[in-house]
C-alpha cells in the first residue's frame, strides 16, 4: 500500500529566500510521485511529476524536486520565493498496485512574507 | 479549451435533500474522478470512471452515487445529504492511468449541508 507524509503543515519564508517543502512516501512498488499546487479558491495544478526517469525533476515556476529512494523522500524546493508562490502544496503518490488512484498528502501551506 | 468545469460552484443543502454535481471535460479524456477535500486532509477519492458507461468505488464512496453516460460528463449524486458531506468537491480527468498521467482538476464545488 502507498502512503505519503508531508512533514510540515505550514511553512513561512521571506520573499527572495529558498523554499523547502518536505515529503516522505511509502510504497511497495516503484512509485510515481507528484507535487500539486492549489491557490486559494482554485483547483489543483500539477507542478511536477516523477515517473522513474531522472531523479531531479524540474517543474513550472522554478520549482524542482529530487527523488531519493534511500530516504523515501521527494522534497520540493525553489531557490527564491515569490509572493505569488503563497498557496497550498500537495505531495501525491501512486503505485502499480493502485494505478487508478492517487494518494494525497495532507498538504503544506506556504506563506511568503514581504 | 475550457478544460474541466464544475457546476455549481457553491450550494447549501438541508439534511436529507438531494442534489447532483456536474463535471464536464473537453479534453477527450477516458478517466474521470471525484474527490472531496476536508480541512487538514488531502483529497480523498470518492468514485472514478475508466470510460463511458463505467464507474468504480474509491476510498470514501458511501452516501454518493455516480454516472458516466457520456464520455465528457461525470455526475456525482447525493441522494440524502448529511452534514458530514459538507466539503469541497473536486472533479478531475486524465488521458491515462493516474499513476503515469497528469490529472487535470476543476475549480471545485463548495457544499454546505445544514
Amino acid at each position: 500500500a502507498q502512503s505519503v507524509t508531508q512533514l510540515d503543515s505550514h511553512v513561512s519564508v521571506s520573499e527572495g529566500t529558498p523554499v523547502l517543502l518536505r515529503c516522505n512516501y511509502s510504497s511497495s512498488y516503484s512509485p510515481s510521485l507528484f507535487w500539486y499546487v492549489q491557490h486559494p479558491n482554485k483547483g489543483l495544478q500539477l507542478l511536477l511529476k516523477y515517473t522513474s526517469a531522472a531523479t531531479l525533476v524540474k517543474g513550472i515556476n522554478g520549482f524542482e524536486a529530487e527523488f531519493k529512494k534511500s530516504e523515501t523522500s521527494f522534497h520540493l524546493t525553489k531557490p527564491s520565493a515569490h509572493m505569488s508562490d503563497a498557496a497550498e502544496y500537495f505531495c501525491v503518490v501512486s503505485g502499480m498496485d493502485s494505478s487508478y488512484k492517487l494518494i494525497f498528502g495532507s498538504g503544506t501551506r506556504l506563506l511568503v512574507r514581504p | 479549451n475550457a478544460g474541466v468545469t464544475q457546476t455549481p460552484k457553491f450550494r447549501v443543502l438541508k439534511t436529507g435533500q438531494s442534489m447532483t454535481l456536474l463535471c464536464a471535460q473537453d479534453m477527450n479524456h477516458e478517466y474521470m474522478y471525484w474527490y472531496r477535500q476536508d480541512p487538514g486532509m488531502g483529497l480523498r477519492l470518492i468514485h472514478y470512471s475508466v470510460g463511458e458507461g463505467t464507474t468504480a468505488k474509491g476510498e470514501v464512496p458511501d452516501g454518493y452515487n455516480v454516472s458516466r453516460l457520456k464520455k465528457q460528463n461525470f455526475l456525482l449524486g447525493l441522494e440524502s445529504a448529511a452534514p458530514s458531506q459538507t466539503s469541497v468537491y473536486f472533479c478531475a480527468s486524465s488521458y491515462g492511468l493516474a499513476g503515469a498521467e497528469t490529472q487535470y482538476f476543476g475549480p471545485g464545488t463548495r457544499l454546505l449541508v445544514l
